[in-house]
């Protein structure tokens, strides 16, 4: 695609129950990224893949939280039974070798 | 443990003057990237400026310049001739060569008409 694509935009669900957010990188891109970020805060690194390998799970909050990108493109973000605290918006960004990070438009997970 | 530090929270600026915002990082890296990126209300996060470490020129995309100190780990972003447009959140990012990306708290920049 053009860009990179997030599904779905905006997410409620009830305290906990399972979500699962996608992200569908620039084709091509070798790293892709996933944050959190609050409202009037900066992005929250949770995790990042160099094609299908995640380098860095650091930012996880919990064991709640995972990711996945099985094929070197389409990554998963699963929070398992959601807390209230999880809601936020997700960012997913892709980047080449030598390029910078592209955002996609983020899911807005509103837990309830 | 890479960070980036924004000390600025928030900055005003008068229409068609000039704001200049500050970002330090801490890194033990040679050769990394450095990232300014924009976000409007609309929070979308679009990219200002990039500046490659190995680079002593300091980038420039029309109004936007930095001033990039590597030994001061110093990555600064002047806005000149502000616009109203202009007015947004601005984050500082600085990106390894494994590509782990990192971000500032961001700064918000005000434009007085």
């Amino acid at each position: 695609g053009a860009g990179v694509s997030q599904s779905p935009r905006y997410k409620v669900t009830k305290r906990g129950q399972d979500v699962a957010l996608r992200c569908d990188p620039i084709s091509g891109h070798v790293s892709l990224y996933w944050y959190r970020q609050a409202l009037g805060q900066g992005p929250e690194f949770l995790t990042y893949f160099n094609y299908e390998a995640q380098q860095d799970k650091s930012g996880l909050p919990n064991d709640r939280f995972s990711a996945e990108r099985p094929e070197g493109s389409i990554s998963t973000l699963t929070i398992q039974r959601t807390e209230q605290r999880d809601s936020a918006m997700y960012r997913c960004a892709s980047s080449g070798t030598d390029t910078e990070a592209f955002f996609g438009q983020g899911t807005r997970l509103t837990v309830v | 443990a890479q960070t980036v530090t924004q000390s600025q929270p928030e900055m005003s600026v008068q229409e068609a003057e000039t704001v200049t915002l500050s970002c330090t990082y801490d890194t033990s890296e040679s050769d990394y990237y450095l990232f300014w990126y924009k976000q409007p209300p609309s929070r979308q996060m679009i990219l200002v400026i990039r500046q490659e470490a190995y680079k002593q020129q300091n980038a420039t995309e029309n109004r936007f310049s930095v001033n990039f100190q590597k030994a001061a780990k110093s990555f600064s972003l002047k806005i000149s001739d502000s616009q109203l447009g202009d007015a947004a959140m601005y984050f500082c990012a600085y990106r390894t060569n494994d590509y782990k990306l990192s971000f500032g708290a961001g700064t918000t920049v005000t434009v007085r008409a």
